[in-house]
């Protein structure tokens, strides 16, 4: 079975940093890109960013640039993503999915939450 | 960067209904589009990519078509389970979502 879970959201205060997990099972992991998502409260999907199989790649968005950092451990079977400076604005969601070779994604964690507040 | 634009932003329908979802892209993205699923509290379930095909799993009575910058997302007969917010994305650029379109029943 096919298995992708999300951990390490939490309360934040703005100015802080998050790391966050995801644990992969029921597949190849290091045959595929990765791509973390994020829901902030009643609104829209955000792609953040993604890394390539072998880790030797990476993108984000372009608005996110700058404090995020995404990473992977193919013998973990995880990949993680990285936030400093946090704002109000990256509460959201967290997501975790796999990317593939095209660009979609086609399956997905059931997130983990992360709350930026003083 | 490009937009996706969703319209309806909200849709009531009854079940037994034909619905159909559109999303314009800004610029093209030849057929390089896929279709979410998504329900309160749970994650995004991929139901359509490359503009027309249907995932593994995914009931026919979802349909997907276009090319360029117009997609539409289309639901034959509208099932009790398809009450949601659908999503399109691009990946012929940025990986850029829609704003979504929710399905509420009528």
């Amino acid at each position: 079975e096919v298995q992708v879970v999300e951990s390490g959201g939490g309360l934040v205060k703005p100015g802080g940093s998050l790391r966050l997990s995801c644990v992969v099972s029921g597949f190849s992991f290091s045959r595929y890109w990765m791509s973390w998502v994020r829901q902030a409260p009643g609104k829209g999907l955000q792609w953040v960013a993604n890394i390539r199989e072998d880790g030797g790649a990476k993108q984000f968005a372009g608005s996110l640039k700058g404090r995020f950092t995404i990473s992977r451990d193919n013998a973990e079977n995880s990949v993680y993503l990285e936030i400093n400076g946090l704002r109000d604005e990256d509460t959201a969601v967290y997501y975790c999915a796999r990317d593939l070779p095209n660009g979609y994604f086609d399956v997905w964690g059931k997130g983990t939450t992360v709350t930026v507040s003083s | 960067d490009i937009q996706m634009t969703q319209s309806p932003s909200t849709l009531s329908a009854s079940v037994g209904d034909r619905v159909t979802i559109t999303c314009r892209a800004s610029q093209s993205i030849i057929n390089r589009l896929a279709w979410y699923q998504q329900k309160p509290g749970k994650a995004p379930q991929l139901l359509i990519y490359q503009a027309s095909t249907l995932q593994r799993g995914v009931p026919s009575r979802f349909s997907g078509s276009g090319f360029g910058t117009e997609f539409t997302l289309t639901i034959s007969s509208l099932q009790p389970d398809d009450f949601a917010t659908y999503y399109c994305q691009e990946y012929n650029c940025c990986k850029i979502f829609g704003g979504g379109t929710k399905v509420e029943i009528k």
